[in-house]
């Protein structure tokens, strides 16, 4: 079955600069790659999606790029600020599953 | 339209103690999942649902049951709780064409 990795777990970096978290997938049929936000105590929200026809997609300060080849991911926030700060998670899925496959997660910290 | 609800917000059990959980959806939406969080971890599958009249196990279905006798209603039981079953819980809700997941507000269950 489908396998999703992200790296890393943790994440610090200064205001202002960029971030990079990184997901790959095992399953070449993926074709729906959604990131999700999670504030401290709050639930899950989207915030980007791509699907497999698509190589990359940008909204505002956030950027998702998709590596069909070499089967991974990647979330990009430009210009960090303090509220960026939260736990990212990272999916997969398929139009025969039912389900998402998750990352386990990256903890953003943005430092002042 | 209040999206998806879940009942109750926090709970705290003793062990052997049994309980319902019950997630709304006013979305239509077909697929339904109960998901665990853990500190540090990700979001772990209990059990889901394609459509009403349907469920199916997860990653972590042991200690659970659920029902889904209503398509906008999707209720997790615990029969006996135990510590270890001490988590956030969140249920989503998915159409079946390969879209975002709406995620309720979590119950942060604690057995003591």
């Amino acid at each position: 079955g489908e396998n999703v990795e992200q790296h890393p777990s943790t994440l610090s970096v200064q205001e202002g600069d960029s971030a990079v978290i990184k997901c790959t997938y095992s399953d070449s049929a993926s074709n729906y790659f959604p990131w999700y936000k999670q504030e401290l105590g709050k639930r899950p929200q989207l915030i980007i999606d791509i699907r497999s026809n698509v190589g990359e997609k940008k909204d505002q300060r956030i950027a998702v790029t998709l590596n069909k080849t070499a089967k991974h991911f990647s979330l990009h926030i430009t210009e960090t600020q303090p509220e960026d700060s939260a736990v990212y998670f990272c999916a997969a899925s398929k139009g025969s599953n039912y389900q998402l496959i998750w990352g386990a997660g990256t903890k953003l910290i943005i430092k002042p | 339209n209040a999206g998806v609800t879940q009942t109750p917000k926090f709970r705290v059990l003793k062990t052997g103690q049994s309980m319902t959980l019950l997630c709304a959806q006013d979305m239509n939406h077909e697929y339904m999942y109960w998901y665990r969080q853990d500190p540090g971890m990700g979001l772990r599958l209990i059990h889901y649902s394609v459509g009403e009249g349907t469920t199916a196990k997860g990653e972590v279905p042991d200690g659970y049951n659920v029902s889904r006798l209503k398509k906008q209603n999707f209720l997790l039981g615990l029969e006996s709780a135990a510590p270890s079953q001490t988590s956030v819980y969140f249920c989503a809700t998915r159409t079946p064409e390969d879209t975002e997941a709406f995620f309720g507000q979590g119950t942060r269950l604690t057995v003591v």
